[in-house]
């Protein structure tokens, strides 16, 4: 079992907001990074850190991070955006990583 | 630009080892570290491991522990993944990731390695 825990899916309508959400005791110290990943293809960072996004990634990819739970936001849904969502941070030692289960988006 | 290329499918028995590479360019490769990353099929990503490519640290992860090798050649700019004792449940797709201090902002393709009688 992960020590990152995700919804397995979360829905959103076309241009509206969503937040997908990754919760873990190492949050409480350590930053989180999402990556996305559609079908078929190898992840993509999409925000990471103190909500820092790569180049080329929408600003409408947000990232939070509260307790122990860190939340990536999409303001304004695209149907682009429907994808798989991960999140990984060092694990409760702080020794090594984990990804949390990932949320499959649905952009209705 | 900043590529990762990593060698192609793999198909072997169980109890055999295999030995994926990733290949990098368009950056110092000494400066970042590399991780490896699994996903089994309709599964989520699980980590494997890290690398310095400056020192050849490894650091991996619990469950492969024993089983799991990371290499690297500075000369060649290819880091190195070998999985020995091979069971059907690490059949998986194998992905190395250019790891600035967990984010992984760039990927390789991914090398399918499947595990099979």
């Amino acid at each position: 079992s992960s020590e990152l825990t995700q919804d397995p899916a979360v829905s959103v309508a076309l241009g509206q907001t969503v937040r997908i959400t990754c919760q873990g005791d190492s949050l409480r110290t350590h930053y989180a990074s999402w990556y996305q990943q559609k079908p078929g293809q190898a992840p993509v960072l999409v925000n990471y850190g103190k909500n820092n996004r790569p180049s080329g990634i929408p600003d409408r990819f947000s990232g939070s991070i509260s307790g122990n739970t860190a939340s990536l936001t999409i303001t304004g849904a695209q149907a682009e955006d429907e994808a798989d969502y991960y999140c990984n941070s060092r694990d409760s030692s702080a020794n090594r990583v984990v990804f949390g289960g990932g949320t499959k988006l649905t952009v209705l | 630009q900043v590529q990762l290329v990593q060698s192609g499918t793999e198909m072997k028995k169980p109890g055999a080892s295999v030995k994926v590479s990733c290949k990098a360019s368009g950056y110092r490769f000494s400066s970042n570290g590399i991780s490896w990353v699994r996903q089994a099929p309709g599964q989520g990503l699980e980590w494997v491991g890290w690398i310095s490519a400056y020192n050849g640290n490894t650091n991996y992860a619990q469950k492969l522990q024993g089983r799991v090798t990371m290499t690297r050649d500075t000369s060649t700019s290819t880091a190195y993944m070998e999985l020995r004792s091979l069971r059907s449940d690490d059949t998986a797709i194998y992905y190395c990731a250019r790891d600035l201090g967990l984010q992984y902002d760039y990927w390789g393709q991914g090398t399918l390695v499947t595990v099979s009688s």
